[in-house]
């Protein structure tokens, strides 16, 4: 059974702060990883979409990596804003699994 | 529409009532997912629809959660006999296909008395 940790489990930073979260997962056989930003009271927004086959994702300030042998994600957040300010999570799919397995998350603050 | 819709947006609702949840998707979207989240937990699969069929729902908790998509598109969520563990929010995600991105919805915050 596929299991994702989310570390750490939330975060305070100074504005401007270049961030870095981190995702792990038990199974390598994957089929995709996905990162998601969660806003307090909302739904779960995309951030970007990691295939088996890419090494890494990049929209704008982040950027997100895929080490499929350690099991490892991460999410790069360069100059981080107050607008930063959320729930940060990471799905797993495995494959040949309809399934997406969820973290707990990060949640992050990002004070002015 | 421009994104996926749930409603209602919140529901409070007593102990052993029946609740119905809904989702819209995004238009020509065949792959809907339900999920449930606590606080501050991530979200917990319940169950995959592809087309009008549930490809996976081995996620329900037990027989007094079932949902529907009968004509591929909307598809609601019924929950019998509410239990006080019940309460969570609710979310609903449709994507292109299989291993697409998802887009969620903004959640069913259920209450149960």
């Amino acid at each position: 059974k596929q299991e994702v940790t989310q570390i750490p489990a939330a975060l305070s930073v100074p504005e401007g702060e270049n961030l870095v979260l981190n995702c792990s997962f038990t199974d390598s056989a994957i089929y995709n990883l996905q990162w998601f930003r969660q806003d307090p009271g909302k739904g779960l927004t995309s951030l970007l979409l990691i295939q088996s086959s890419q090494r890494e994702q990049t929209s704008g300030r982040l950027n997100a990596s895929l080490d499929k042998s350690s099991g490892r994600s991460t999410l790069y957040i360069a100059a981080s804003q107050p607008g930063d300010s959320a729930t940060y999570l990471c799905a797993v799919k495995s494959g040949g699994s309809y399934i997406p397995t969820f973290g707990r998350g990060t949640s992050l603050i990002v004070h002015p | 529409g421009a994104g996926v819709s749930q409603t209602p947006s919140n529901k409070v609702t007593e102990k052993g009532k029946y609740v119905e949840l809904r989702c819209d998707p995004i238009s020509g979207h065949t792959a809907l997912y339900w999920y449930r989240q606590s606080l501050g937990q991530g979200p917990e699969f319940l169950i995959y629809f592809q087309g009008t069929g549930a490809a996976d729902d081995s996620g329900l908790p037990n027989d007094r959660f079932f949902a529907v998509r009968p004509e591929g598109s909307v598809s609601t969520l019924k929950i019998q006999r509410t239990e006080r563990g019940d309460s969570a929010v609710y979310l609903c995600a449709s994507a292109r296909g299989y291993g697409e991105t998802q887009y969620f919805g903004p959640g069913t915050r259920l209450l149960v008395l």
